[in-house]
């Protein structure tokens, strides 16, 4: 069956340093996503991407935060400057577009600032 | 008022037991429903999916949905300790701009005892 993979598993950064988050979603898939869960919290909602285009984001997706799809197979999120609050599982997700269709999440990617 | 509530357990039953996990929310704009599986270290593993009130089975699970109370369920019968793991749900609304964000619940931690 067809899965979302990320890379990498785990990534340890430096407060104030850059961090690329890498994700290649479903093949056929349309819409893709970003999300975060803090150790003990709810998965949040990051931002939606489409066309090659943001279609919504959250407040949490500040001046801080971009994406982008370089290819036709990679998404990736960017985080300029971490911070310790930063640290958390990032997932993405992705599916079939016209109209609602569940979304296909990845393992993840767990980001630790130090 | 928070958008979505979900009793993080743990929940502990001996295998055979009906597990029944729920959520209530409070945005009446949400029309669909899911309920996602969660692993220890892995990204959350669609289980089902409803749209609007009603009733819906796929083997052992069964979703249920009440719009009028803001209430969802899952029902897993015949309970094995394969099914430990954490359980979220997690509603949508259509926002227009063709991707459907997520909201989850916090999860609720099931274990299945032999």
């Amino acid at each position: 069956e067809p899965e979302v993979t990320q890379t990498p598993s785990h990534q340890v950064t430096q407060m104030g340093q850059e961090v690329i988050l890498r994700c290649v979603p479903i093949s056929n898939h349309l819409y893709f996503y970003w999300y975060r869960q803090i150790l003990g919290q709810k998965v949040e909602f990051l931002v939606s991407f489409y066309n090659n285009e943001i279609s919504e984001k959250s407040e949490i997706f500040d001046d801080q935060f971009s994406v982008e799809r370089p290819d036709g197979s990679n998404f990736t999120l960017k985080i300029r400057s971490t911070k310790l609050e930063d640290s958390a599982m990032y997932f993405c997700a992705s599916q079939t577009g016209g109209g609602f269709q569940p979304q296909h999440f990845g393992d993840g990617t767990r980001l630790s600032i130090l | 008022q928070k958008e979505v509530e979900q009793d993080p357990g743990p929940l502990s039953v001996p295998e055979g037991a009906i597990v029944s996990l729920n959520c209530t929310y409070s945005n009446s704009a949400f029309q669909y429903f899911m309920w996602y599986r969660q692993y220890s270290r892995k990204g959350p593993e669609l289980l089902m999916y409803t749209y609007s009130s009603g009733n819906k089975e796929d083997g052992r699970f069964t979703a249920q949905v009440d719009k009028s109370s803001k209430y969802i369920s899952l029902f897993i019968r015949d309970s094995q300790p394969s099914d430990s793991a954490t359980y979220l749900c997690a509603m949508s609304a259509s926002s227009g701009a063709g991707s459907y964000q997520l909201t989850f619940g916090k999860g609720t931690k099931l274990s299945v005892i032999p």
